[in-house]
């Protein structure tokens, strides 16, 4: 079946450092890709929809310059979270739909743990 | 717009008993529902889907869910608890687009107890 990989699946960065967050569609092309946030136990949030060649669109109250997204093919999606700060340590999950099917479930990839020290 | 909301933060059964984790959605287009697991520090994995065939859906680790259209309802069951069925279940339902997010419920906490 579909899956969507996401790299790394783990990462500390020191304070006012930045970090990307890749997201791949390995068995279709995905024009369109999610990203998500995660607090402990608590559901996902979409921060943002990331469009294959054309920009992001960003959820009500996200920092479209603290996370940058770059969806530049339609196998590829990143997020770059920029200048991060410990407030921003989070589990990032991406997600991509087989735009062929109108019915198709969502594919999730394995989720990021960031941590900001 | 679509909605979902997970009745139970917290359900708790003994390992042998009936899992019912409760989903009732609101759309405004016939809808696509979907029920997801979610093991600790990992994505998210279908369990099963419901496309407006048939109401009663069966899916991975012998878990079902049945479309109650005239409810609003889309709930999950599984007749016999296993140690590993304990995770975080999420429902979520779909428009007809596959260029859209999914909209999640807050989730449900399911605890096997020996």
């Amino acid at each position: 079946g579909a899956v969507v990989s996401q790299h790394p699946s783990r990462v500390i960065c020191k304070s006012g450092t930045s970090v990307k967050i890749e997201c791949r569609s390995l068995d279709f092309q995905a024009t369109t890709m999610f990203w998500y946030r995660q607090f402990p136990k608590q559901s996902l949030m979409l921060m943002a929809t990331s469009n294959e060649g054309s920009k992001a669109t960003y959820e009500q109250g996200v920092e479209k310059d603290k996370f940058l997204i770059n969806h530049a093919s339609l196998t590829l999606s990143t997020l770059t979270v920029t200048s991060a700060h410990p407030e921003d340590s989070s589990f990032y999950i991406c997600s991509a739909r087989n735009p062929g099917h109108l019915n198709t479930e969502a594919f999730f990839g394995q989720g990021t743990r960031l941590t900001v020290v | 717009a679509q909605s979902v909301t997970q009745l139970g933060s917290h359900v708790s059964v003994s390992e042998g008993a009936l899992v019912l984790l409760r989903c009732n959605y609101s759309s405004s287009v016939p809808p696509y529902l979907f029920w997801y697991v979610q093991y600790p520090n990992q994505g998210l994995q279908l369990l099963l889907k419901y496309t407006s065939a048939a109401t009663l859906v069966k899916g991975i680790n012998g878990f079902e869910a049945e479309f109650k259209k005239s409810e609003t309802s889309f709930h999950l069951t599984k007749p016999s608890a296993h140690m590993s069925d304990a995770a975080e279940y999420f429902c979520a339902v779909s428009g007809n687009s596959g260029n859209t997010p999914l909209v999640f419920g807050k989730g449900t906490r399911l605890s096997v107890i020996a």
